[in-house]
């Protein structure tokens, strides 16, 4: 089975510093890659995915994350972190070839300091 | 704006008295998904729907029920609610599986 490894539960960063957020996913195919955004009391929110082509992607946001096969990840980042961007941010993957699972990872919550 | 919506936002139920709660879409999308989202925890899938094929997880307790009456709406049903049902509860679809889902905002219940 697939698994997702997000590295630090906890990330922070001062307003203005760049954002960098860790994912690495298990499998030796390459799947599809998400990253969502989670604010308080919200749903999950769509920032960005990777299905095939052009291996640095760019979302809403600001928000960038780069497609490395050979390290298997895809890291979010963004240049200049603003105050807007404290949340939840987890990263998925959905296995290509079988589509039928889409596997989470445990998610990190991102801190603004002013 | 094609969106997810849940109602109610929030609920509140009493332990052991059944509460239903429903999503609706108006993206058109196949496959429509409940998941369970505890504090500070990735989102747990609990079934899905792929058109009226329903699937569930195998680690979903029998406690959670599921009805998709037509394309637009899906409704979670929870027969027996215990303190440990208080949760976030979040629908999803997306255009076939495997590709990026679509989340509603949510139904945050609480079991008093």
């Amino acid at each position: 089975a697939q698994s997702v490894t997000q590295l630090g539960s906890h990330v922070s960063v001062s307003e203005g510093a760049l954002v960098l957020l860790r994912c690495n996913y298990s499998s030796s195919v390459p799947p599809y890659l998400f990253w969502y955004v989670q604010y308080p009391n919200q749903g999950l929110q769509l920032l960005l995915k990777y299905t095939t082509g052009a291996t640095l992607v760019k979302g809403i946001n600001g928000f960038e994350a780069e497609f490395k096969k050979s390290e298997t990840s895809f890291h979010l980042t963004k240049p200049s972190a603003h105050m807007s961007d404290a949340a939840e941010y987890f990263c998925a993957v959905s296995e290509r070839n079988t589509g039928n699972q889409f596997y989470f990872g445990t998610g990190t919550s991102l801190t603004v300091i002013p | 704006d094609a969106m997810v919506i849940q109602n109610p936002r929030y609920q509140v139920t009493q332990f052991g008295k059944p509460v239903t709660l429903s999503c609706s879409q108006t993206l058109n999308h196949n496959v429509m998904y409940w998941y369970q989202q505890k504090s500070s925890q990735a989102p747990k899938l609990l079934f899905h729907y792929y058109d009226k094929d329903f699937n569930n997880e195998a680690d979903t307790p029998d406690n959670f029920q599921s009805r998709r009456p037509n394309t637009s709406f899906c409704f979670l049903d929870i027969r027996s609610p215990g303190l440990g049902d208080a949760a976030m509860y979040l629908c999803a679809t997306s255009r076939a599986q495997g590709l990026e889902q679509y989340f509603g905002p949510g139904t945050r219940l609480t079991v008093t």
